[in-house]
Parts: C-alpha cells; sequence; structure tokens
C-alpha cells in the first residue's frame, strides 16, 4: 500500500549537536507536511512545502522537499532540550489524504 | 477557545466489551479522523470523514465502528472483534478532506485492556 518512510526511528544527540530527519515516498507527493509530538502529547502541525525544491525556515529549522517530491528532510541546528520529541512527516500521494511516516524520536542529553 | 477534545483521557476496557471514544471539535472543520498509534509505528489511519453522515473506511479499520451524525462529533467505538486495543488513539480534524489541509489533533485516549 502507500507508504511513507522516516529515517532514523531514533536519535539522541548532545544538546547543541544538530539533528536530521529524513523522509522518502514510493510515489510523488503532491505536498509535504511536517508535525511534532511532545511527550505524552499530540501531533502539532509545523509546516507545509508545496514547490518541488523548496526550502522553508522556522528559526533553527530548515525544511526541505526534494526536487523529484518525493522526498523530505528536517534539518535542527543546535539542538535544545525543548526540540525533544518525535517528528512526523506526512504527505499526500494522490488520494487526497495524508499518510504519516513512522516519526523519528528525538532525545537531547542536556 | 476553539480546538478538538477527546474523552476520556484513559479507558480500560475488559475482554470482550465494547468501548467508544469520544471526539468533539468547534472548528467548523468538515473532515474528522481516528488514528492510532503504537510504540514505534507512528499514526495509522483508522476511519475518516469528509462530511456530516458519511465517513470511509481507513488502512486498518477492523474492529472499529464510527458514526458521524453531527458536524461536531466523530465517536469511535472499539469492538469486541478488535483483539489487540491496546494503544493511544487520536482524532483529528481538517477543514476538508485534502492532502493539504492541516489537520488539528486532539489530546488522546489511551486504552487499555485489562
Amino acid at each position: 500500500g502507500q507508504q511513507v518512510m522516516q529515517i532514523p526511528q531514533y536519535q539522541h544527540v548532545q544538546e547543541g549537536e544538530d539533528f536530521t530527519t529524513y523522509c522518502n515516498s514510493s510515489t510523488t507527493l503532491s505536498n509535504i507536511q511536517w508535525y511534532k509530538q511532545r511527550p505524552g502529547g499530540h501531533p502539532v502541525f509545523l509546516i507545509q512545502l508545496v514547490k518541488s525544491g523548496e526550502v522553508k525556515k522556522q528559526k533553527r529549522l530548515t525544511f526541505q522537499f526534494g526536487e523529484a517530491k518525493k522526498n523530505s528532510s528536517l534539518h535542527i541546528t543546535a539542538t535544545q532540550t525543548t526540540d525533544v520529541g518525535t517528528y512526523f512527516c506526512a504527505g499526500d500521494q494522490g488520494a487526497q489524504k495524508l499518510v504519516f511516516g513512522q516519526g523519528t524520536r528525538l532525545t537531547i542529553n542536556p | 477557545d476553539g480546538g478538538i477534545t477527546q474523552s476520556p483521557k484513559y479507558l480500560f476496557r475488559k475482554e470482550g466489551q465494547n468501548v467508544t471514544l469520544s471526539c468533539e471539535q468547534n472548528l467548523n472543520h468538515d473532515a474528522m479522523y481516528w488514528y492510532r498509534q503504537d510504540p514505534g509505528q507512528g499514526l495509522r489511519l483508522i476511519y475518516y470523514s469528509q462530511i456530516v453522515n458519511d465517513f470511509q473506511k481507513g488502512d486498518i479499520a477492523e474492529g472499529y465502528s464510527v458514526s458521524r451524525e453531527k458536524k461536531e462529533s466523530f465517536p469511535l467505538t472499539v469492538t469486541s472483534a478488535q483483539k489487540n486495543p491496546t494503544a493511544f488513539y487520536l482524532c483529528a480534524s481538517s477543514m476538508r478532506t485534502s492532502g493539504r489541509e492541516t489537520q488539528y489533533f486532539g489530546p488522546g485516549t489511551r486504552l487499555l485492556v485489562l
């Protein structure tokens, strides 16, 4: 079936280190969304990318959408303890509904 | 205060029992969704509804049922046919059923089997 793969599943970093999570789709996506779920919480929308090759920034977070619209990445520069949580990508593979990746759980050593 | 609410926060189910999880939104959204979250498996779509009195099966609908009698409400029933119901259940809504619409999630219900 439709799948959006996300790697790594887990990532542990020292505070101040960078972090990247990658999202890959087997088919072309019309768009990609990113969500963050804090421990014990619910997913909260971060951003949406629509155009091929699009790059968007939110403070220390940089989001990219691949040229072929099949992959995306989220990069966090100089992580802080507030960045802890699980980051999900979600894309529309043409069925007019979002397919979520498995998420990358980020833990940080202060 | 606009938002999406779920109740209860925790729910315990005995073997062979049906239980219903509540989801209410006052965002005036047409589309509503139910997801199941298991550790390490992300969000899996159970059912979704595009409009009142309409709903569609998602990827893991077996053992679950829903109704959409009111725009604001989309309750999920976990039936006795669902053999492994222990999970975190998340309800979400969006303006329309579209991959480009932001989904707003409720706080979730944790279901445990006794």
